[in-house]
């Protein structure tokens, strides 16, 4: 079966510490993975997806096929990196989303 | 409007009655998904738009829901006999196509009494 797990619902880290969001998927195919941020009051947006193999806002996210994993680092988290985090799989041609669900990162001053 | 545009915001109503919900979606955007998000938990997949394409409605968990768009424009969710199981964050975004990143928006939060 296709699924996403965020096995942390909620992740608190001080300013300043290191912070990774895990995210694991089961799926037999090749998956393309992506992470998406939900500040408060504002909407889903996408924040980085593995092909692009970018760093967004200091986030970075490698693909590990053989541990099935997407986890979300980034080295010194800030305050405004408070908010829910989404791990999604598109499994298909048509680009439907499976997504996890979510971890609240909360980064205290 | 630059973004996808949900309406209404919030809908409260009786159990068993009918809803629309719509979307209109980021002008040029072909494809167009509906989500839902239950409180708590992830989004799930609903159905999705492609242009003049059969819609793919696998994610549709029963025959009270249904979904309608009208060629790459505004699209109506249309949830009948309504369940207090169905209250939820119903999300809609769209995107370029098949594929490219998704854009969403802020969602109707659906409340059945």
């Amino acid at each position: 079966a296709q699924r996403v797990t965020q096995p942390e619902k909620l992740l608190s880290v001080f300013k300043g510490a290191p912070v990774e969001l895990k995210c694991n998927y089961s799926y037999s195919g090749s998956p393309e993975l992506f992470w998406y941020v939900q500040y408060s009051r504002q909407r889903l947006q996408l924040l980085l997806r593995h092909i692009s193999r970018e760093s967004i806002k200091g986030f970075t996210a490698d693909l590990n096929k053989g541990e099935t994993s997407f986890h979300l680092k980034k080295p010194f988290a800030q305050e405004e990196d408070s908010a829910m985090y989404y791990c999604a799989l598109k499994t298909s041609n048509t680009g439907k989303l499976i997504f996890g669900q979510g971890t609240t990162l909360q980064v205290k001053p | 409007g630059a973004g996808v545009s949900q309406s209404p915001s919030n809908k409260v109503t009786e159990k068993g009655k009918d809803v629309e919900l719509r979307c209109d979606p980021i002008s040029g955007h072909t494809a167009l998904y509906w989500y839902r998000q239950r409180l708590g938990q992830g989004l799930e997949f609903l159905i999705y738009f492609q242009g003049n394409s059969a819609p793919d409605k696998s994610g549709l968990p029963s025959d009270r829901f249904s979904a309608e768009r009208t060629g790459e424009s505004v699209s109506t969710l249309t949830i009948q006999r309504t369940q207090q199981e169905d209250s939820a964050v119903y999300l809609c975004a769209s995107s370029l196509g098949a594929g490219t990143p998704q854009h969403f928006g802020d969602g109707t939060r659906l409340s059945i009494l």
